[in-house]
């Protein structure tokens, strides 16, 4: 079956503008994950839903940052006057359930966001 | 809070060769997973293994196995047999309510 996809696959802005980014998870997956990487590090863990709901949005940074996940399969995730720092791959992933034992992850191939 | 580190910023391997590629964590919670993921150029995360804190045995997938020593709080991943496709970014990943990951070490399998 289709992995998770992520569009677009490069986003290219000015600052101060407004961006949305797509992720369309596995079909059945009840979970999914947003990440941001920036270069040389490793993935930085913003939000993730299980279901429709935010189930911990404790690594959204500020509030410029926000996901909607309204039918529990797409979400976007959107950022409100971008700044050249947020400047980054960010990446999707989604899970069969939550639950340790369930919470292998599936991820995207990312958007890279470039601020100017 | 919980932690990962990964000390290794980059490993060369001899081909067909064994490495171990470290990684240490630090959580309060009693219940957690560990996961290992790798990262080629490409840029997708591929998931590699996974171990459960409560998990007796250490966890093994093919070429990949996990040296899990909670005492030390440390979960290796051991490649063996390396391949000229294993080169690539690993991260090790700790997941309590949510994922925390590591900064990653890089392998290059050598000729």
């Amino acid at each position: 079956g289709a992995g998770v996809s992520q569009t677009p696959s490069n986003k290219v802005t000015e600052k101060g503008k407004y961006v949305e980014l797509r992720c369309d998870p596995i079909s059945g997956h009840t979970a999914l994950y947003w990440y941001r990487q920036s270069l040389g590090q490793g993935p930085e863990f913003l939000i993730y839903f299980q279901g429709t709901g935010a189930a911990d949005d404790s690594g959204l940074p500020n509030d410029r940052f926000f996901a909607v996940r309204p039918e529990g399969s797409v979400s976007t995730l959107k950022i409100q006057r971008t700044e050249r720092g947020d400047s980054a791959v960010y990446l999707c992933a989604s899970s069969l359930e939550t639950g340790l034992a369930g919470a292998t992850q599936y991820f995207g191939p990312g958007t890279r966001l470039t601020v100017l | 809070a919980q932690k990962i580190t990964q000390t290794q910023p980059g490993m060369f391997v001899q081909e067909k060769e064994a490495v171990t590629l470290d990684c240490t964590y630090d959580t309060s919670d009693p219940s957690y997973g560990l996961f290992w993921y790798k990262q080629p150029s490409s840029g997708e995360m591929i998931f590699l293994i996974y171990q459960g804190s409560y998990d007796q045995q250490n966890a093994t997938e093919g070429r990949y196995s996990l040296n899990f020593q909670k005492a030390r709080k440390s979960a290796n991943l051991v490649i063996s047999a390396s391949q000229l496709g294993d080169s690539a970014m690993y991260f090790c990943d700790i997941e309590t309510q949510t994922p925390t990951f590591g900064t990653g070490t890089s392998l290059t399998v050598i000729p």
